[in-house]
C-alpha cells in the first residue's frame, strides 16, 4: 500500500525566503503525488500535482514540487512566500488501482513579516 | 456554484443522537468519498463510492452508514454518537476513480458531540 511521511510537522519562514516542505512516499506501483492546501476553516485545494515525465511541477500561487524517484521524495517550494500562504498544507500519494487518496499528517507554514 | 457543497457546516449535538451529513456536487464526477480530519489535522478515508456504488469501506464504525441515491450525492448518517465522533468530515469527489485525478473538497462539516 501507499504512503506518504511529511517531515516537520511546522515550518516557519520569513517573507522573501525560500519556503521548502519535504515528503517522501512508499509505492509499489508509479505513484500519483499531490499537493493540497488547506486555510483556516475551509476544504483542501489542489496546489499541484505529479502524474509522470516531468520531474519539475509546477502549481498554482508559485508552488512548485520535485519529483525525484531515486529519493522517494515530493518536495514542495516556493520563492517569497507572502504571509496569505500561511496554512497547512499536505501531500498526498495515490495509485491507479486503488479508489483512495492517502494523505500525510500535514506541515503547518507560518510566514513572519 | 459552489462544486461541492456539506451541509451543515456547523453541528452540535449530544451523546446518543443520531444526525447525518449531505453532501453534493455539481461536477458530473464518478466518485465521491468522505474522509474524517482530526484535531490533530489528521485526515482518514472512511468511505468511497464510484456511480453509486461501494468501493471503499475504510475500518469504520458500523454507527456510520453511508448512502448515495444518485451520484451526484453521498450522504453520511451517524447513529449514537459517542464524544470522539467529534471532528471536521469532509466530502470530496473525483472525475474517475483512482489515480492521477485530484480531488475537490467541500469546506467540512464541523460535528461536535457534548
Amino acid at each position: 500500500a501507499q504512503s506518504v511521511t511529511q517531515l516537520g510537522s511546522h515550518v516557519s519562514v520569513s517573507e522573501g525566503a525560500l519556503v521548502l516542505l519535504r515528503c517522501n512516499y512508499s509505492s509499489s506501483v508509479p505513484p500519483y503525488l499531490f499537493w493540497y492546501v488547506q486555510y483556516p476553516n475551509q476544504g483542501l485545494q489542489l496546489l499541484l500535482k505529479y502524474t509522470s515525465a516531468a520531474t519539475l511541477v509546477k502549481g498554482i500561487n508559485g508552488f512548485e514540487a520535485e519529483f525525484k524517484k531515486s529519493e522517494t521524495y515530493f518536495h514542495l517550494t516556493k520563492h517569497s512566500p507572502h504571509m496569505s500562504d500561511a496554512a497547512e498544507y499536505f501531500c498526498a500519494v495515490s495509485d491507479n488501482n486503488n479508489n483512495d487518496m492517502r494523505f500525510g499528517a500535514g506541515t503547518r507554514l507560518t510566514v513572519k513579516p | 456554484d459552489t462544486a461541492v457543497s456539506q451541509t451543515p457546516k456547523y453541528l452540535v449535538t449530544q451523546m446518543g443522537n443520531d444526525k447525518s451529513i449531505k453532501c453534493e456536487q455539481n461536477l458530473g464526477h464518478d466518485t465521491m468519498y468522505w474522509y474524517k480530519q482530526d484535531s490533530k489535522k489528521f485526515l482518514k478515508i472512511m468511505f468511497s463510492y464510484n456511480n453509486k456504488e461501494l468501493i471503499i469501506n475504510e475500518t469504520v464504525p458500523n454507527r456510520f452508514s453511508p448512502k448515495s441515491p444518485d451520484k451526484a450525492h453521498l450522504n453520511l448518517h451517524i447513529n449514537s454518537l459517542e464524544l470522539g465522533d467529534s471532528a471536521v468530515y469532509f466530502c470530496a469527489s473525483s472525475q474517475v476513480s483512482g489515480g492521477g485525478y485530484g480531488y475537490t473538497f467541500g469546506s467540512g462539516t464541523r460535528l461536535t458531540v457534548v
